[in-house]
């Protein structure tokens, strides 16, 4: 199985601030990548496809990068909505398989 | 506008079995791989079983195989999850999800598995 690794596993940032969430593949995905966020009580919503497509509706402050094993989501001037968890999951091959999540707090 | 919306859930003894199901609208639903994700209680997301667009391919984590059965009818735009032999460690928030590059989910509905 893929084994996803997120970094780091917890976060706290200022608004305004500009921070970079890492997940690290155990084999190479071909950017069969995603990213979600998750906010308390709610279902995860998809934010990144395909390591760096942002989704319709997402604000452009998120965006995705990355190849190979290695990528990476970054949160421009971060706002008081964006806390929550951030997972990674890869696409490429069954069994999918999902990182353990970044948790945002918002100071 | 995508809706996915599941049902089936509830509180069931260990060794018993549970049908969910989930209704799509809004998207050609028989174009779209399907799935069933679910997240244990204060836990992380744990991806459970997927079928393709005829449903005449199924793909299933280790720990459900035998015990879980994912299908789909194009016909009335729904996807079932066929839980038996339940076990404790099966308590978790069921989420129904297309696939299209990541996942777009339902609200999930929760089963619980206690005696």
């Amino acid at each position: 199985d893929i084994q996803m690794t997120q970094s780091p596993a917890s976060l706290s940032a200022s608004l305004g601030e500009t921070v970079s969430l890492e997940c690290l593949a155990s084999e190479g995905l071909f950017n069969s990548l995603a990213w979600y966020q998750q906010k308390p009580g709610k279902s995860p919503q998809l934010l990144i496809s395909g390591g760096s497509r942002l989704q319709d509706g997402v604000p452009s402050r998120f965006s995705g990068r990355g190849s190979g094993t290695q990528y990476s989501l970054k949160i421009s001037a971060i706002q008081p909505e964006d806390e929550g968890i951030y997972y990674c999951q890869q696409g490429y091959k069954y069994p999918l398989t999902f990182g353990s999540g970044t948790k945002l707090e918002i100071k | 506008e995508v809706q996915l919306v599941e049902s089936g859930g509830g509180l069931v003894q260990p060794g018993r079995s549970l049908k969910l199901s989930c209704a799509a609208s809004g998207f050609s639903y028989s174009h779209y791989v399907m799935a069933w994700v679910r997240q244990a209680p204060t836990k992380g997301l744990e991806w459970v079983a997927s079928i393709n667009t005829d449903g005449g391919n199924t793909y299933y984590r280790d720990s459900v195989k035998g015990r879980f059965t994912i299908s789909r009818d194009n016909a009335r735009n729904t996807l079932y999850l066929q839980i038996d032999s339940l076990r404790s460690e099966d308590t978790a928030t069921y989420y129904c999800a297309k696939w299209d590059g990541g996942y777009f989910w339902g609200q999930g509905v929760m089963v619980t598995v206690s005696s």
